[in-house]
């Protein structure tokens, strides 16, 4: 079976940095997406992560870990239109466009 | 370049109707994925289509079916509408060539099942 763990939300200050931890459990492990999605909007890619390490992109970093079966997403001075939900997700070998979406992480920015 | 689209926006249906849900995927991408979320599952994949067939499927009922045209637009199909069916439905492309099979989704589809 597959099971996708990420806290269900967090609570950060402006200009602070937070971690959204994901793990993960599944059989044939290919690669790991984060998503963000703002209420009422549909998700938008922030990253994939294929081997392991840190890939930085701007204020926005992820890293995985394929032998602990470990993700996070990096968050770095945080504005408060970073407030969202934030979704690992998994994809298997040879299983194409399907994604197992964790229950994703609310992310709320305070001033 | 236009991003992925859904028609319609918003549904509202009654118990034991049937509802077809429409998904233009970016242009050049080949697979499309459909996906339901509730406040209560999260994200749920239901199936995705390549090249008109069905690649993948998710663990929903036979009530939940698709298909592809040779334009890579899809359609998903719900029969016999039960409440529990009431969820925000969205679609997915991606290029799926060279091992970029990064998702782009659509709006979404609001369904309520009253």
């Amino acid at each position: 079976g597959q099971n996708i763990d990420q806290p269900t939300e967090m609570t950060a200050t402006e200009g602070a940095i937070v971690q959204i931890n994901c793990t993960y459990q599944t059989s044939g492990f290919n690669g790991l997406f984060w998503y963000q999605q703002h209420a009422g909007e549909a998700p938008t890619f922030l990253s994939y992560n294929v081997l392991d390490g840190l890939e930085e992109k701007g204020r926005f970093s992820s890293f995985l870990s394929r032998s602990k079966g470990y993700s996070y997403l990096l968050l770095k001075e945080l504005q408060m239109k970073d407030s969202a939900s934030y979704l690992c997700a998994v994809t298997g070998y040879n299983q194409g466009g399907k994604l197992i979406f964790g229950q994703g992480t609310e992310l709320s920015v305070k001033p | 370049k236009a991003g992925v689209t859904q028609t319609p926006r918003y549904l509202i249906k009654t118990r034991g109707q049937q509802v077809t849900l429409s998904c233009s995927p970016i242009s050049g991408h080949r697979s499309v994925s459909w996906y339901q979320q509730t406040p209560g599952q999260g994200l749920q994949f239901l199936f995705e289509y390549f090249s008109e067939t069905q690649r993948n499927k998710g663990n929903f009922p036979g009530r939940f079916s698709g298909r592809q045209f040779s334009n890579s637009r899809s359609e998903m199909n719900v029969s016999t509408l039960e409440l529990g069916d009431s969820a925000l439905y969205l679609c997915a492309s991606s290029l799926d060539r060279d091992g970029n099979n990064e998702q782009f989704f659509g709006p979404g589809t609001r369904l309520t099942v009253l």
